[in-house]
């Protein structure tokens, strides 16, 4: 059983570039979530969605977008790379909202 | 705004002791509680959930409380172990902004000394 899959695992961005975060999960779960991790800021949910076709905006969602088309996939896009977006992105899934979350393995992502 | 705290934020003991870490929020109008550990490097384990009309979940030697009413969850591992060195992170669903997801304290690094 896989999970939740995250691709690439890690990425170098020159700043500008427009990168997508690839996120796929298997549990046929209905909530799908992106968090940022940063030192000394902890986890911050950048957007999420309940379902699929839906979408919503988290605490820091500026510079992100996300699509739900299917249960499985949920990819995350920077449109224009700023390097205040390095980070380690890490997708998460639940059965329904506000259900037990289980999390990818991360992405790092260096935008320079 | 729901905000979470982890006390301490790290800790060092030996091997063998019973430890207890704290997590306290401010909104106690929550549906749960989720007890994480993360790795050096790696994504995030999943260890307890606590739903809001319990008192505590237990998982071999951890055991969750939780104390909605105070804002306020303990972790507490037995017989502490090497490969128990983590960092062990809390986390509560949004609370009245609107947004689904989950808000994190900023986690207990935990090392067990051999």
């Amino acid at each position: 059983i896989a999970g939740i899959t995250q691709a690439p695992t890690s990425q170098i961005l020159a700043a500008g570039r427009r990168m997508t975060l690839r996120c796929t999960q298997d549990m046929r779960h209905n909530a799908m979530y992106w968090y940022r991790q940063d030192l000394g800021l902890g986890l911050r949910l950048i957007h999420y969605s309940n379902t699929a076709g839906t979408t919503g905006k988290g605490e820091v969602p500026d510079g992100y977008s996300v699509s739900r088309a299917n249960t499985d996939d949920f990819p995350l896009t920077l449109a224009s790379a700023v390097p205040s977006q390095t980070s380690v992105y890490f997708c998460a899934s639940g059965e329904q909202p506000n259900t037990e979350a289980f999390f990818g393995q991360g992405t790092r992502l260096t935008v320079v | 705004k729901q905000e979470v705290t982890q006390i301490p934020a790290a800790l060092s003991v030996p091997e063998g002791e019973n430890l207890v870490l704290n997590c306290s929020f401010t909104d106690s109008a929550i549906y749960n509680l989720q007890w994480f550990r993360q790795d050096p490097g790696k994504g995030l384990t999943s260890l307890l959930l606590i739903q809001s009309s319990q008192r505590e979940q237990t998982s071999g030697r951890l055991n969750a409380s939780l104390d909605k009413s105070s804002g306020r969850s303990t972790l507490y591992i037995a017989a502490s172990q090497p490969g128990d060195s983590a960092t062990y992170l809390c986390a509560v669903p949004y609370s009245g902004g609107g947004a689904d997801g989950l808000t994190f304290g900023k986690g207990t690094h935990l090392i067990i000394q051999p």
